[in-house]
């Protein structure tokens, strides 16, 4: 297996463009999650699918912030407008149950302008 | 807020040393993970520890779990360079998932 996917590895763009980071899970995998991490906040839980249905999005910071996971093997985490504070490493994660191991993508470095 | 607590932050020891990191927790748990980031890279699943288990190896790697006291810590022997990376722990409780704590850094110089 492949793993988790996702793309861009690296996104550089100026304030007020929108963002779209993709992610593609461990096929079999029933739960999904994006997370963000910054020095200062370490890493934080933004949203979290199970069986492609959001279950917890009380991470998302507002309402710029969206995900979408349209079948169990894509999701995407998009960004409109983004702010020079959104620069951080986006992390997607899967796992067979959502309370048990979860595997890693390898991230998506956002730098915003 | 974060869950679990890693102590120290920060960790420096010479290689074949063992380097022992602790996690503290507040509530109850039905888990306790620790995952291992090096720099640039994803998190990667260590251990996971269950609430009615105390100890647990794999290969250099032991942990345990004391839940009177709501700590874990990871001990990995006889470390290498390679072991240099970011360790964090990471608990469930209820029906949540993981929260991690903010790790600890640990440097294994040669």
């Amino acid at each position: 297996d492949a793993g988790v996917i996702q793309s861009p590895r690296h996104e550089v763009t100026e304030m007020g463009q929108e963002v779209t980071l993709r992610c593609k899970p461990i096929s079999g995998h029933n739960s999904l999650f994006w997370y963000r991490q910054t020095m200062m906040r370490g890493l934080e839980l933004l949203i979290y699918f199970n069986n492609n249905v959001p279950i917890d999005d009380s991470g998302m910071p507002e309402d710029r912030f969206s995900a979408k996971m349209p079948n169990a093997s894509f999701s995407t985490l998009k960004i409109q407008p983004s702010e020079p504070r959104d620069s951080a490493v986006y992390f997607c994660a899967s796992s067979p149950r959502d309370w048990e191991t979860q595997y890693f993508g390898p991230g998506t470095r956002l730098l915003v302008l | 807020s974060q869950q679990g607590e890693e102590d120290p932050q920060a960790l420096s020891i010479q290689e074949g040393e063992n380097a022992t990191m602790n996690c503290s927790y507040k509530t109850s748990i039905n888990n306790l993970q620790w995952y291992r980031q090096n720099s640039g890279r994803g998190l990667v699943h260590l251990i996971l520890i269950r609430s009615n288990e105390r100890e647990k190896h794999s290969g250099r790697l032991r942990v345990t779990l004391d839940t009177s006291k709501k700590s874990s810590s990871l001990l990995i022997t006889a470390s290498r360079a390679a072991d240099t990376a970011s360790y964090f722990c990471a608990t469930t409780s209820g029906y949540s998932t993981l929260t991690f704590g903010k790790g600890t850094m640990l440097l294994v110089s040669p």
